[in-house]
């Protein structure tokens, strides 16, 4: 199985700030990497698929990048509504594998 | 609009069965490969299983192979996810979500809103 490293597990920002999210997988993955955003009693949400292709409807605060093995996700300028949990998600190789999740708040 | 809408969950004691269903809407069901991803209370997001767009390929994680048997009827746009064996360890929303292609090896595009199930005595 492919293992997905997901760091930081939480992080504390202001309202403006920029905001990054690292993941690592455990073998090459190309650049079968995906990004979710998961709010309470919510249904999670695909952000950016293929590592850096904003899905439609997202706002273009946020963005992608990496290939490999080596995945960071960010937040240009945090708004409120940004709190949430965000995860990684490999699909490269069965079983599909998420990262542990970071948990967003705001200070 | 695509609608995805997960029922059946419930309360249910261990060792007995469950039987979860997803009804889509909004496109064309057949075209697209279905999965289960679930989320325990406090734990993060775990792929469950998929089923290719035409029913003839299911994957499973390791925790629930030969235990969780995932089928589905094209002509009711519906999936269903059949649970026997449960262990206090399924607990867990369980949300039904759209593959982006026919194929197993897919992100998640559309999601439902998911269904509680809960494994207790």
């Amino acid at each position: 199985d492919i293992h997905m490293t997901q760091s930081p597990s939480s992080l504390s920002a202001s309202v403006g700030d920029r905001v990054t999210i690292t993941c690592q997988a455990s073998q090459a993955i190309s650049k079968y990497l995906n990004w979710y955003q998961h709010k309470p009693g919510k249904a999670p949400k695909l952000l950016i698929y293929d590592a850096s292709n904003l899905e439609k409807g997202v706002p273009s605060r946020f963005s992608g990048s990496g290939s490999g093995t080596d995945f960071t996700f960010n937040i240009s300028s945090l708004e409120p509504e940004d709190l949430a949990t965000y995860y990684c998600q490999q699909y490269d190789n069965l079983p599909l594998t998420f990262g542990g999740g970071t948990k967003v708040e705001i200070k | 609009q695509v609608q995805v809408v997960e029922s059946g969950g419930g309360v249910v004691q261990p060792g007995r069965s469950l039987r979860l269903s997803c009804v889509a809407s909004g496109f064309t069901f057949s075209s697209y490969a279905v999965h289960w991803v679930r989320q325990a209370p406090g734990k993060g997001l775990e792929w469950v299983a998929v089923i290719t767009y035409d029913g003839s390929n299911t994957y499973y994680a390791d925790s629930v192979k030969g235990r969780f048997t995932f089928s589905r009827d094209n002509s009711k746009n519906t999936v269903y996810l059949q649970m026997n064996s449960l262990r206090a360890e399924d607990t867990a929303f369980y949300y039904c979500t759209r593959g982006n292609s026919i194929a197993a090896h897919s992100y998640f595009d559309y999601w439902g809103q998911g269904t509680l199930v809960t494994v207790s005595s």
